[in-house]
């Protein structure tokens, strides 16, 4: 069954580094997402991306972060400079019509 | 503002159907219902949604009252590899966004 695949599993990273959190969607999808959830709280929307371009984005999503699809397989998260508040389970998820999304397994980040 | 109200916790003995509640008596005509769940800290997982209907799939039956105020998921035969959060939102089909709130803690005993 096809999946999202999220690398690496685990990133510990100093505090004012930046990050790169990569992301293989499911491969006949059209729409991918960000999601974070920090230890013990909810998961949380951070942004969507549609043809190119963001689509949607919440208001933790700031200047320090920022996706890309670099090519036609991978979607990433890079975070400028990290905060230990960056700390959280980071979730990638694909859709192919934007209604049931499929998420991947995550990327713990840990800042210290 | 949270939109939809669901229980903290419920336990399930193995075998038996587990049913789900959600409240979500401000949903407008155009919010689908989504179920997802969570299991220890994976990614969430996609159950089933609806618009008006009653739904069925190899997952889970998803019966929305019919005014739409509320809605009840039903694990028909439930595992123990199905204790998990389960989350019940509300979403507009134009929007990209899934709002999760604390969901339903569900534990299911042998």
């Amino acid at each position: 069954e096809p999946e999202v695949t999220q690398t690496p599993s685990h990133q510990v990273t100093q505090m004012g580094q930046e990050v790169i959190l990569r992301c293989v969607p499911i491969s006949n999808h059209l729409y991918f997402y960000w999601y974070r959830q920090i230890l013990g709280q909810k998961v949380e929307f951070l942004v969507s991306f549609y043809n190119n371009e963001i689509s949607e984005k919440s208001e933790i999503f700031d200047d320090q972060f920022s996706v890309e699809r670099p090519d036609g397989s991978n979607f990433t998260l890079k975070i400028r400079s990290t905060k230990l508040e960056d700390s959280a389970m980071y979730f990638c998820a694909s859709s192919e019509t934007n209604t049931e999304a499929f998420f991947g397994q995550g990327t713990r980040l840990t800042v210290v | 503002d949270a939109k939809t109200t669901q229980p903290t916790s419920m336990d399930c003995a193995e075998g038996r159907a587990a049913n789900l509640p959600c409240n979500h008596s401000t949903i407008s005509g155009n919010e689908y219902v989504y179920w997802y769940r969570q299991i220890h800290s994976q990614g969430p997982q996609y159950i089933i949604h609806g618009l008006k209907n009653n739904e069925t799939n190899e997952m889970a039956s998803l019966i929305i009252t019919e005014d739409r105020k509320s809605s009840t998921l039903i694990l028909p035969h439930a595992t123990l590899r199905d204790t998990a959060v389960y989350y019940c939102i509300v979403r507009v089909a134009i929007d990209y966004k899934l709002s999760f709130g604390a969901g339903t803690t569900v534990t299911v005993r042998a």
